[in-house]
């Protein structure tokens, strides 16, 4: 079956640690995105790629980092500069990354820093 | 810039009633409007989308939304609801050109229905 893994389902660190979330499609999609979810503020763009080797920043990129070496892969570190990382996070791919395109999401990781 | 309104954080109805979920937005340019409909602890999913053309979308599911450009809205309409349709529903944009896939997001509208 067609789809998007995102793994581990929750992840624990302690703060300070960075931390990489995983990120697959076999969906032949070229364009990939990081969403950060809170409770009561939807959804905010993290970082975007729409080609291998290449990735742009959202809308809250700092203390993130991203790396696009595979079509199918889009790794997001969370590093020890980033605020407040305790948060659900959703990875989403598209087929062009055109405006028009359906964004198909994974089943998210829940992220606790302690 | 873009922003989006949901303009309501929860919405309680009981099985078989109409709900609306409401939607504004803002946006200085030509807008692609979509709603997203989330499942406890899971992806979002597409429900419907608003490219051109007709205002009114409808979804395979019985939702249907209206593009309303004079009053930059997209309201989320379903005449009866089930039990299965409890989920956060969530309202995006994105601009026509130059805007390579970017959703801005609305702040989620939980549906709770009761039987």
């Amino acid at each position: 079956d067609g789809g998007i893994t995102q793994s581990p389902k929750y992840l624990f660190r302690k703060e300070g640690q960075n931390v990489t979330l995983s990120c697959e499609q076999n969906l032949n999609h070229d364009a990939m995105y990081w969403y950060r979810q809170d409770p009561g503020q939807g959804l905010r763009l993290i970082y975007y790629s729409q080609i291998v080797n290449d990735f742009q920043k959202g809308d809250i990129a700092e203390g993130y980092s991203v790396s696009r070496e595979k079509k199918e892969s889009f790794p997001l570190t969370v590093t020890s500069a980033q605020k407040n990382p305790t948060a659900f996070y959703l990875c989403a791919s598209s087929i062009t990354g055109d405006s028009t395109d359906t964004q198909y999401f994974g089943p998210g990781t829940r992220l606790t820093v302690l | 810039a873009q922003s989006v309104t949901q303009l309501d954080s929860q919405v309680p109805v009981f099985e078989e009633a109409p709900v609306e979920l409401r939607c504004n937005y803002s946006s200085s340019v030509s807008v692609y409007l979509f709603w997203y409909v989330q499942y406890p602890n899971q992806g979002l999913q597409l429900l419907l989308k608003y490219l051109s053309g007709s205002t009114l979308v409808e979804s395979i599911n019985g939702f249907e939304a209206e593009f309303n450009k004079s009053q930059t809205s997209f309201h989320l309409r379903k005449p009866s609801v089930h039990i299965s349709d409890t989920a956060e529903y969530f309202c995006a944009v994105s601009g026509t050109v130059g805007w390579y896939g970017k959703l801005t997001f609305g702040q989620g509208t939980i549906l709770t229905v009761h039987p």
